[in-house]
């Protein structure tokens, strides 16, 4: 069966400070894709960065990077330089090739940054 | 610009009560979907559609009903048989690409 897991409910950070949120990932297609979302408070769920099961390079967007280990079958999101903004709740979800388009979402990981 | 309108972004059910979530888009998108997400959980697909008129189940679509009679629109029904309805729902499309995933902004319906 496919699966995400993200085992961190919640975690905190000093301002400017890194974080690294972690998922896990199941599945026994060779094509697949990673995602990661915010959602605020909001609802809204905003996309942050995706990598595809062939991309050679780790995925990068601004502060974002996945650090994509395909042999642990891991994805995880590393944040550099927190800003107070990037409280938000954080998913990790899954697309691949057998599952006619549709996401499957991890449980989320709660951030909280500290002034 | 193009993207995806959830409407209501509030809405309010008595026990019984059929309603009736509405989403439109205008990406262009064949695959449109709607997911459900209670507090501080991930989110669990209810139905797609992948063109239109054709839709399926997903994990949790008891108690739920869509139709997909144009390519622009994917309105969901929450019926009285769904038992706990109080949720946030969440509508998306998608095109040939997995990249081109888009998210509505939601529909929170709570049952009074």
């Amino acid at each position: 069966a496919q699966k995400i897991t993200q085992t961190q409910p919640g975690m905190f950070v000093q301002e400017k400070e890194a974080v690294t949120l972690d998922c896990t990932y199941d599945t026994s297609d060779q094509s697949y894709g990673l995602f990661w979302y915010k959602q605020p408070s909001s609802g809204e769920m905003i996309f942050l960065i995706y990598q595809g099961s062939y991309d050679e390079q780790n995925a990068t967007e601004g502060r974002y990077s996945l650090n994509f280990q395909k042999a642990r079958k891991s994805a995880n999101l590393v944040i550099s330089a927190s800003q107070l903004g990037d409280s938000a709740m954080y998913f990790c979800a899954m697309w691949s090739s057998s599952n006619t388009g549709k996401l499957i979402f991890g449980q989320g990981t709660t951030l909280q940054v500290k002034p | 610009d193009g993207g995806i309108t959830q409407s209501p972004k509030y809405l309010f059910r008595k026990e019984g009560q059929n309603v009736t979530l509405s989403c439109e888009q205008n990406l262009n998108h064949d695959a449109m979907y709607w997911y459900r997400q209670d507090p501080g959980q991930g989110l669990r697909l209810i139905y797609y559609s992948q063109i239109v008129n054709d839709f399926q189940k997903g994990d949790i679509a008891e108690g739920y009903s869509v139709s997909r009679e144009k390519k622009e629109s994917f309105p969901l029904t929450v019926t009285s048989a769904q038992k706990n309805p109080t949720a946030f729902y969440l509508c998306a499309s998608n095109g040939v690409t997995p990249y081109g995933y888009t998210f509505g902004s939601g529909t929170r319906l709570t049952v009074v």
